[in-house]
């Protein structure tokens, strides 16, 4: 089973800094994809950015961008010049391919915390 | 603006009530989940569907039960609430197919039992 690891309960950052949220993942299929979720305190969980797996060049979204390491599995967010609505839970999915409607794992979290 | 909607979003309810979570997308999605999210913020899958008329429990254990009648709605029951039922329940939609790009979320329904 894939298993996803995010090995930072809590963070934080300076307003204005950069700061870097770690995510790994366990798989033995060679084709899916990644997700950044965040959630703010009370409100929806909203997509941040996906990575397709067999694509070597890193996803951006504006000031989010991912470091994706697909032989160490490793699948870190990027926030750059951080603000205080970036502040939220920060959840790094998996999703397998193919028909099977059980497709996202989820990680524990990352509780985010920007700091004025 | 959200595509798929949950109400309530807070409930508050006595013990032995019976009630049901609603959630319903307009997107027209096939495939619907339910999440709970417990107090340390980490999410386990409790139900999915497929599709109309297809439900299958997650990886977390519950006693609650879901109905797929119409494409769009994908409502949660619990037939007598109790304190450890207290917790966040999170909607999601996907449509169908390999390639689609993540799930969409409703806000939440944050259950209180007492």
């Amino acid at each position: 089973a894939q298993t996803v690891t995010q090995s930072q309960p809590e963070m934080s950052v300076q307003e204005a800094e950069t700061v870097t949220l770690s995510c790994t993942y366990d798989t033995s299929e060679s084709d899916y994809y990644l997700f950044w979720y965040k959630q703010p305190p009370s409100r929806q969980m909203i997509l941040v950015i996906r990575q397709e797996a067999y694509k070597q060049q890193n996803a951006t979204e504006n000031r989010f961008s991912v470091n994706f390491q697909k032989a160490a599995k490793s699948f870190s967010l990027k926030i750059s010049d951080s603000q205080l609505g970036d502040a939220a839970m920060y959840f790094c999915a998996y999703r397998e391919l193919g028909g099977s409607a059980r497709q996202l794992t989820f990680g524990s979290g990352t509780q985010l915390t920007v700091l004025p | 603006e959200a595509d798929i909607y949950q109400t309530p979003r807070y409930l508050v309810i006595g013990t032995g009530k019976k009630i049901t979570l609603e959630c319903s997308q307009t997107m027209g999605h096939d495939k619907m989940y339910w999440y709970q999210q417990d107090p340390g913020m980490e999410l386990h899958l409790i139900h999915y569907s497929y599709g109309v008329n297809s439900t299958e429990k997650g990886d977390l254990s519950s006693e609650s039960t879901v109905s797929r009648i119409r494409t769009e709605h994908f409502p949660l029951t619990l037939e007598s609430a109790r304190p450890s039922h207290t917790s966040q329940y999170l909607c999601a939609s996907t449509p169908a197919g390999p390639r689609n790009y993540g799930y969409t979320f409703g806000s939440g329904t944050r259950l209180t039992v007492v």
